[in-house]
């Protein structure tokens, strides 16, 4: 499976602010997904990101929130815009398997508590 | 619209006792349920997945079970650090994206 790497790990950030969570594979995947997991929930799919298209956005998350980029096949940023309390959570990037599988693979996370 | 429930919501166990986590599910068209294990500030960590009612996949002290409406994770001879949060996920015909219950985590005492 692939090794999935995310930058920051962690992030305290002030209301209003902006921050922009990097996830980088070590292999050529051609769909990238960024998931959220609030406190005490399971995880929730924010979008879908190909390379050389626009991120397809989950019903509930818009693109003026959430910008996402996926400039080649082993990158991918998310920001997350005008933060806000309720957007403290954990941040989670995947990539499918290999070989036309549906599993997911994740990488470690990166943690947001906005103040 | 796809839904999956997970129970019980925590469970402690004793090294050495022998239990079961439970995953039920109701989608439109199963592409694939999957079980995975989080440890705390780490992400998901991909356990197994199951295609078809009557499979049955397994990895030293786990075995995972599929039916047409539920999916059962054992666990036999449990021990400490098999404590984590286990999540099961399903994959439907519509779209990309796992759709996740909310977990069962689960405590190993010595």
């Amino acid at each position: 499976s692939a090794v999935i790497s995310q930058k920051p790990s962690r992030d305290i950030c002030q209301r209003g602010t902006s921050l922009t969570i990097q996830c980088q594979v070590d292999s050529q995947v051609t769909m990238m997904f960024w998931y959220r997991q609030q406190p005490g929930q399971s995880l929730t799919l924010i979008a879908t990101a190909n390379q050389g298209s626009e991120a397809t956005y989950e019903s509930g998350f818009v693109i003026d929130k959430f910008p996402i980029s996926r400039p080649n096949l082993t990158f991918s940023t998310l920001t997350v815009s005008n933060m806000s309390p309720e957007d403290s959570s954990i941040y989670l990037c995947s990539v499918t398997g290999q070989g036309g599988k549906y599993e997911q693979y994740f990488g470690p996370g990166t943690r947001l508590t906005v103040t | 619209e796809d839904q999956v429930t997970q129970s019980p919501e925590a469970l402690r166990l004793q090294e050495g006792e022998s239990s079961s986590l439970n995953c039920s599910y109701t989608v439109s068209g199963l592409r694939g349920l999957f079980w995975y294990r989080q440890d705390p500030g780490k992400g998901p960590e991909f356990l197994f997945t199951l295609y078809s009612a009557g499979e049955e996949k397994e990895k030293e002290r786990l075995k995972a079970t599929l039916t047409k409406k539920e999916s059962f994770l054992h666990i036999t001879a449990p021990k400490p650090e098999d404590s984590a949060t286990y999540l099961c996920a399903v994959h439907s015909n519509s779209g990309y994206a796992l759709n996740f219950g909310k977990g069962t985590s689960l405590l190993v005492t010595p």
